[in-house]
């Protein structure tokens, strides 16, 4: 069982306001740290997939960084706006399989 | 490009009973994943195919549960009979590879919930 943890479970943020969260994985046998954003009754929609440490990935207001040798990636939202309420997962992959942590529930009030 | 489609998208049935759950990957894609979500907790693999093989069904919680994927095309998950522990989410993924890179692509699940 891979321990793959999130924190904080959810948070509140003003719209316009920026924020950030944490995934931590194991730093052992990493293959690829994967995240998504997912409302429910929807399709997980896949944000980013990273490989190397130290890899930055932006899309639009969304950016994630990858640091695998102490295990851990950040995901930052940059002037949240109300469609980004969200749950925010992420995923260690270290064969085949995703080993998922259990998110970050975001709500962006207008 | 149609995504990841799966059937139904809710279902409701009770305990004892059989529930067939089927997933269209992404078209080309040859790596299929079945993952679920009970309870509120995190998602988990269940299983991988290649084709229509299975490449790892480590996940698979007991005999209860069977997915084949006949053709290498669309999978079915099979849950029979069915128990109140059963009841969650159950997503589809797929991809056209397994390297490090590749993206897996999810469904928007089937809901079951087990009376």
């Amino acid at each position: 069982i891979l321990n793959v943890e999130q924190s904080p479970q959810s948070l509140h943020v003003q719209e316009g306001d920026s924020t950030n969260f944490t995934c931590s994985f194991p730093s052992s046998n990493f293959y690829a740290l994967h995240w998504y954003r997912w409302e429910t009754a929807k399709s997980p929609e896949a944000l980013f997939v990273m490989t190397l440490n130290g890899d930055e990935k932006k899309k639009g207001r969304i950016s994630a960084t990858l640091n695998t040798k102490e295990g851990y990636s950040y995901l930052y939202i940059k002037g949240s706006q109300p469609e980004d309420s969200a749950t925010y997962l992420c995923a260690f992959r270290n064969d085949y399989k995703l080993s998922f942590g259990a998110g970050t529930t975001v709500t962006v009030r207008a | 490009e149609a995504g990841v489609t799966q059937f139904p998208s809710h279902s409701v049935i009770e305990k004892g009973q059989t529930v067939t759950l089927r997933c269209d990957p992404i078209s080309g894609h040859d790596n299929l994943y079945w993952y679920r979500r009970v309870m509120g907790k995190e998602i988990k693999f269940l299983l991988h195919f290649v084709k229509e093989s299975k490449q790892d069904e480590s996940g698979m919680p007991n005999n209860r549960f069977l997915a084949e994927r006949t053709g290498g095309t669309y999978s079915t998950l099979k849950v029979q009979p069915a128990e109140l522990e059963d009841s969650g989410v159950y997503f589809c993924a797929s991809s056209s590879g397994t390297g490090a890179g590749n993206t897996i692509y999810f469904g928007e699940g089937s809901w079951l919930t087990v009376v």
